[in-house]
């Protein structure tokens, strides 16, 4: 059974500051790592992908990846009220020519003013 | 900018009766997606389709679902009996294709079955 483990939260943190959102999975065949934003009753919204190693940024969002502790993470800095939703991680695996995602249940983030 | 649509945006049924979920993709994508979500957990891969016929699916994708591409625009979801327990927000995605091409979700439907 592969497995995407996210705390569920609530996570809080004031306007301004760093929130950290972490993510591990089960399958070390895993190719493609994803953060997705979900509100409340709407549909999710990818806001980073990241495939190798390291540190991938993009604006105030910094995705970093550990494949050896099999490790996924979200950085949003200058937090502000309009993050506050679930953060889902999403690691996919090849599919045909394409990939399927397997999610975790999300972290709530709320960012307080 | 395109983007996946779908209808309904709620759907109400009774147990037993057949729905019918439709999506429009976003046109140039080739690769097609249903997701489910049931109220407070998880987003759930169902099944995926590709060159008009299904590439892979779940196990929670049973022979009370199917789907289709009726025409050149369209993909729907089709539940047979409907049960208590598909009461859930269904998401259509579709992407280009690839490892690392993005999938692009739509709205959602939500049923609920009564």
């Amino acid at each position: 059974q592969k497995e995407v483990e996210q705390n569920s939260g609530p996570l809080s943190v004031p306007e301004g500051a760093i929130a950290s959102l972490n993510c591990t999975y089960s399958d070390r065949g895993s190719q493609s790592f994803f953060w997705y934003r979900q509100y409340s009753g709407k549909s999710p919204e990818l806001i980073m992908f990241i495939y190798s190693n390291g540190d991938k940024e993009d604006g105030r969002f910094t995705a970093q990846l550990n494949k050896a502790s099999q490790y996924v993470s979200l950085l949003i800095r200058d937090s502000q009220p309009s993050d506050s939703a679930t953060y889902l991680c999403a690691v996919g695996r090849a599919s045909g020519g394409s990939y399927i995602p397997t999610f975790g249940r999300g972290t709530s983030l709320i960012v307080h003013p | 900018e395109p983007e996946v649509t779908q209808t309904p945006s709620h759907q109400v049924t009774q147990m037993g009766q057949e729905v019918i979920l439709r999506c429009v993709p976003i046109s140039n994508h080739l690769y097609f997606y249903w997701y489910r979500q049931i109220l407070g957990q998880k987003v759930e891969f169902l099944v995926s389709f590709y060159n008009n016929e299904i590439s892979e699916k779940s196990e929670i994708f049973d022979d009370q679902f199917s789907v289709e591409r009726p025409d050149g625009s369209n993909f729907t979801l089709k539940i047979r009996s409907t049960k208590l327990e598909d009461s859930a927000m269904y998401f259509c995605a579709s992407s280009e294709g690839g490892t690392q091409e993005t999938q692009y979700f739509g709205p959602g439907t939500r049923l609920l079955v009564l």
